[in-house]
């Protein structure tokens, strides 16, 4: 595709319930990247795919948390039973180079709120 | 953990004049890479420039440029002829030469005054 798509652009969640949030990178990129950014905050890492494989999720803030990328492209993000805390635009960023090098490209982000 | 630190919550400027970012960081480290994002209100993060930790020459981008102090650790943005497009939130963002992650300031929120 021509940029990083991400979707919803907006979920409404009740405490309690699961969501998944989803990432389409441009095609070819073999990094893929999640973010999560609180209101009136920087975005912070979450967790890092290299194609299929996650070589990184120290920065996922719970159990509750989980990204997956079966295939090395469409990334999904699960957040089993909301808390309000939950509630941030997460981001979606990929690159077509592997580890540190190359420029990131980021989506618009899904704006989660927890009721 | 290295931490980069924005102080400065919002910034005005007039239609054309020049507004200058501050920014500061914390790092043991001598390889790093240093960032200013734009994030409009659509939310995408946009690249505005980058600077090398290893390049003395301060980077520029068209009408956006850096002055980058490494000993004081600073790494500041100038906004020149600022335009009504540049309004958005700016975010410093820092990594390591041999890391993948970023780590973003708190961001300052511009606004261009017509």
């Amino acid at each position: 595709g021509a940029g990083v798509s991400q979707s919803p652009r907006y979920k409404v969640a009740k405490r309690g319930q699961d969501v998944a949030l989803r990432c389409d990178p441009i095609s070819g990129h073999v990094s893929l990247f999640w973010y999560q950014q609180a209101l009136g905050q920087g975005p912070e890492f979450l967790t890092y795919f290299q194609n299929e494989a996650q070589l990184d999720k120290s920065g996922l803030p719970s159990d509750r948390f989980f990204a997956e990328r079966p295939e090395g492209s469409v990334s999904t993000l699960k957040i089993q039973r909301t808390q309000k805390e939950d509630s941030a635009v997460y981001l979606c960023a990929s690159s077509s180079k592997q580890g540190p090098t190359g420029e990131l490209f980021f989506g618009e982000g899904s704006r989660l709120t927890v009721l | 953990a290295q931490t980069v630190t924005q102080s400065q919550p919002e910034m005005s400027v007039q239609e054309a004049e020049t507004v200058t970012l501050s920014c500061t960081y914390d790092t043991s480290e001598s390889d790093y890479y240093l960032f200013w994002y734009k994030q409009p209100p659509s939310r995408q993060m946009i690249l505005v420039i980058r600077q090398e930790a290893y390049k003395q020459q301060n980077a520029t981008e068209n009408r956006f440029s850096v002055n980058f102090q490494k000993a004081a650790k600073s790494f500041s943005l100038k906004i020149s002829d600022s335009q009504l497009g540049d309004a958005a939130m700016y975010f410093c963002a820092y990594r390591s030469g041999g890391d993948y992650k970023l780590s973003f300031g708190a961001g300052t929120t511009v606004t261009v005054r017509a």
